[in-house]
């Protein structure tokens, strides 16, 4: 079955700054790539999510890369903000009737 | 705004009760996720279902856990007898799910937060 590795469990940063979390997958049929956040509490929420057609796609200050020779995809979170604080997970699908797996989560803290 | 709704939102309990949680998928949704957070292993899948059938619950410890669809409105998971370590959120998710599709997305539910004493 697919397996997802995200790193680093933890990241750091100043607002303003950038942040960077990445994932590789190993089934190279996978073909739908989400992200979710998920704030204190609350549920995971969809942020952004790419196809395999697609090497990049970006809304306002979140971008995700696709490289699906290497298998690994990344999100990237410019001008951050202490809002971004959250823990963000990867997951990997489209083989099986909407079926993800998920990386183990990346804890992003904002400092002010 | 559609939303997964789950219940109860909270639950305690002593070890060896029984425990029901409860969802209600997006009406039109043809897929069901369970899942168990836990801040060792992440999401957990434990079961998923499709137009009702279960697709896939190897994630589940048969001996006390149970998953079933009673109507397309309705999902439930079943613990009998609980233990301490049952203790974790539970998410229920929803998708529209196909076989090899473009549309994967699944909602996630606000949860079940069961503590098990």
């Amino acid at each position: 079955g697919e397996n997802v590795e995200q790193h680093p469990s933890t990241l750091s940063v100043q607002e303003g700054d950038s942040a960077v979390i990445k994932c590789t997958y190993s089934d190279s049929a996978s073909n739908y790539f989400p992200w979710y956040k998920q704030e204190l509490g609350k549920r995971p929420q969809l942020i952004i999510d790419i196809r395999s057609n697609v090497g990049e796609k970006k809304d306002q200050r979140i971008a995700v890369t696709l490289n699906k020779t290497a298998k690994h995809f990344s999100l990237h979170i410019t001008e951050t903000q202490p809002e971004d604080s959250a823990v963000y997970f990867c997951a990997a699908g489209g083989t099986s009737y909407g079926k993800l797996t998920f990386g183990q989560g990346t804890i992003l803290t904002v400092h002010p | 705004d559609a939303r997964v709704t789950q219940t109860p939102r909270h639950k305690v309990t002593e070890m060896g009760q029984e425990v029901t949680m409860r969802c209600q998928p997006i009406l039109g949704h043809n897929t069901v996720f369970w899942y168990r957070q836990t801040m060792m292993q992440g999401l957990e899948l434990l079961a998923y279902f499709r137009n009702r059938a279960p697709l896939d619950d190897s994630g589940m410890p048969k001996d006390r856990f149970s998953a079933e669809m009673p109507d397309a409105t309705l999902a439930t998971l079943k613990i009998q007898p609980s233990e301490p370590r049952d203790s974790a959120v539970y998410f229920c998710a929803s998708g529209l799910g196909r076989l090899a599709g473009a549309e994967d997305t699944q909602y996630f539910g606000p949860g079940t937060r069961l503590t098990v004493l």
